[in-house]
């Protein structure tokens, strides 16, 4: 079955350029989101996205990170200049209703900032 | 500043025994929490959850009690099987459903 898919799995890159993270959710589910996991750390949650409405930007650590969902579909999560303290796992999850049980996390970037 | 935390890292139990995963959260405004599973190279999965009215809620052989006084909740896991083996995540939210705190996880290991 279509499950929330992220791409790259894996990347690596140099302290100072810019990585743009991809989710692609499950078809028809309008609430999307972005969390994050550094080593030894919970889930942080990023950024909610919710059909047409603003989205949550709450959780975003610096004004380097932003995040677009595009037909309110595909999500974009974009950081510039990315330092090694990024260095992480960024996870997508998608749901059809707002709420929690109903959330299907991806797989996960794992970013790496040399 | 955790508000969500789960202290032991990591637990090592023999299969058939009873696991018990621990959490606990500082914010007295959560009201619903969860349980998630995860295996390697995998996004986590929903396992369980539990509101604020119920000190208790029973899915086969996973039950969570919540214990709002000690702001404490618990996973228990019987009989616990190998492929149990996971890492464990405990999430809490304050009635506000776009927004979860999640615990660092606490990686299970089930031995056959």
């Amino acid at each position: 079955g279509a499950g929330v898919s992220q791409s790259p799995s894996n990347k690596v890159t140099e302290k100072g350029k810019d990585v743009e993270l991809r989710c692609d959710p499950i078809s028809g589910h309008t609430a999307l989101y972005w969390y994050r996991q550094s080593l030894g750390q919970g889930l942080e949650f990023l950024i909610y996205f919710q059909g047409n409405s603003a989205p949550d930007k709450s959780g975003l650590p610096s004004d380097r990170f932003s995040a677009e969902r595009t037909g309110g579909s595909v999500s974009t999560l974009t950081i510039q200049r990315t330092q090694q303290e990024d260095s992480a796992v960024y996870l997508c999850a998608s749901s059809f209703v707002q709420g929690v049980e109903t959330q299907y996390f991806g797989p996960g970037t794992r970013l790496l900032v040399l | 500043d955790q508000q969500v935390k789960q202290n032991s890292p990591s637990l090592s139990v023999q299969e058939g025994r009873i696991s018990i995963l621990n959490c606990d959260y500082t914010n007295s405004m959560f009201d619903y929490f969860l349980w998630y599973k995860k295996y390697p190279a995998e996004g986590p999965t929903f396992l369980i959850s539990i509101s604020s009215i119920k000190d208790k809620n029973e899915d086969g052989r996973f039950t969570v009690f919540l214990n709002k006084s000690a702001k404490h909740l618990s996973l228990h896991i019987v009989p616990s099987q190998p492929g149990d083996s996971a890492v464990y995540f405990c999430a809490a939210s304050g009635g506000n459903f776009n927004k979860f705190y999640f615990g660092s996880g606490t990686k299970l290991n089930v031995k056959p």
